[in-house]
């Protein structure tokens, strides 16, 4: 099965703090994902990754950050966080060969920022 | 602008019959379809992928799929209360395929 762990399932911050939000995947998945889901708004794609150090804009990346140092790794980062960013922030991989595509989710982390 | 819709329900089915969610989709290039559920506090849980026009069916599940009218559905036969979720309707596109989703459809199955 594959196994996507976030570092954190609960995290409070304050605003204009540096915070750093980890993901690991252990399928040797090339693709990795980030979105935000909130309320009426869904799931929306923030940045992902197609390989190491490599780094592509989603949807809505002002405020954030990312970073792809190893393969299984990809870290989120909110350089100065604002209360905007509070959300329910999920990490994704996908094999990112051949037709399946399938994304798999970590169990999210729930962000507060006071 | 990608765009997936689906009904938000909520879409309320007594306990042993058939939950019918429907999704569409404007990006006539997409190539690959899901369905997650998503229990409530819980991160989105695939279900069901489709590539190719028709049925597909997994157990309960069953998802079909019409590019030429960029429609696609879940069915869940014999519904049970466990089954209570929302389900989320994604589609994938993009160099990295990545997923645009829809604003999901809550089920409550009553027993």
């Amino acid at each position: 099965d594959v196994k996507v762990t976030q570092s954190s399932r609960y995290l409070v911050k304050r605003t204009g703090e540096k915070v750093f939000l980890e993901c690991v995947q252990d399928m040797d998945h090339e693709n990795m994902f980030w979105y935000r889901q909130d309320p009426g708004l869904g799931l929306r794609l923030i940045y992902f990754s197609y390989d190491v150090k490599m780094k592509e804009k989603g949807d809505i990346p002002e405020g954030y950050s990312v970073s792809r140092e190893k393969k299984e790794r990809f870290s989120l980062i909110l350089e100065s966080a604002s209360t905007n960013q509070t959300s329910m922030y999920l990490c994704a991989s996908a094999s990112g060969s051949g037709v399946v595509d399938e994304q798999f989710f970590g169990p999210g982390t729930r962000l507060t920022v006071l | 602008q990608k765009e997936v819709e689906q009904n938000s329900g909520p879409l309320s089915v007594p306990e042993g019959a058939i939950a019918s969610l429907n999704c569409t989709y404007s990006d006539r290039v997409s190539q690959s379809f899901f369905w997650y559920r998503q229990y409530s506090g819980k991160s989105p849980e695939l279900i069901m992928s489709i590539y190719s026009n028709g049925d597909k069916e997994d157990g309960r599940f069953t998802a079909q799929l019409n590019k030429a009218s960029q429609y696609v559905s879940l069915l869940i036969r014999d519904s049970q209360p466990s089954d209570s979720a929302t389900y989320l309707c994604a589609v994938s596109s993009g160099s990295a395929r990545q997923l645009t989703f829809g604003s999901g459809t809550q089920l409550t199955v009553l027993p």
